[in-house]
């Protein structure tokens, strides 16, 4: 159980274009979605942290505009890279909650690969 | 603010030796504390937590991990390690706020 998915695993796009990520909890209902970026052998970053239903909260730093991130139902979150350049290229994980007695725990998507040539 | 520090960034160990990656944090209250494991190109999987009660706590894998409040540690442990254990692991705590604070990782090496 508990398991999130990511689509797409790998993505490759031009400098300028726009990218959407999706973030799917399986067979759980997320109260909350988290979406982290991982740069080459670092830890993970927190960017936002959102609810169903409610707009994202931005870690101090990350820019909203260019980070469009979507909770629109209990099962899934978008994240769009809006006007890509090279320098957002990185691995974006995602993770959901479950909320309630076990909404200390996120279960984590196996992650995107984002490319911006 | 909560932080957590993992003081090793390397640990190479031999296939078949025991293996201890250290974890410490800081935090106001009482912590809620995680191991995680990355393959590379890979999601995290959850190892074992630590919420409450017994301060030992056993997780998949074989690994287990020991809370001491006293030192503000979450210490990794494994008996015996196998070659597939080779990864990157990450400590974490997270808040009431539902909210996880990561170390900076540990990368296991696992020489045959």
């Amino acid at each position: 159980g508990a398991v999130v998915s990511q689509h797409p695993s790998r993505v490759i796009c031009k400098s300028g274009t726009s990218v959407k990520i999706e973030c799917r909890s399986l067979d759980f209902q997320a109260t909350t979605m988290f979406w982290y970026r991982q740069f080459p052998k670092k830890s993970l970053m927190l960017m936002a942290t959102s609810n169903e239903g409610s707009k994202a909260t931005y870690e101090q730093g990350v820019e909203k505009d260019k980070f469009l991130i979507n909770h629109a139902s209990l099962t899934l979150s978008t994240l769009t890279v809006t006007s890509a350049h090279p320098e957002d290229s990185s691995f974006y994980i995602c993770s959901a909650s479950q909320g309630g007695l076990s909404s200390y725990e996120q279960y984590f998507g196996p992650g995107t690969r984002l490319t911006v040539t | 603010a909560q932080s957590v520090t993992q003081p090793d960034i390397h640990i190479t160990v031999s296939e078949g030796a025991s293996l201890e990656l250290r974890c410490n944090y800081s935090y106001g209250a009482t912590p809620y504390l995680f191991w995680y494991v990355q393959s590379p190109g890979q999601g995290l999987q959850l190892l074992l937590k630590y919420f409450s009660g017994d301060t030992l706590v056993q997780g998949i894998k074989g690994f287990e991990a020991e809370f001491k409040r006293s030192q503000s540690s979450f210490n990794l442990r494994k008996p015996s390690v196998h070659w597939s254990d080779a990864a990157e692991y990450f400590c974490a705590v997270g808040n009431a706020g539902n909210m996880l604070t990561f170390g900076g990782g540990t990368r296991l090496m696992v020489k045959p």
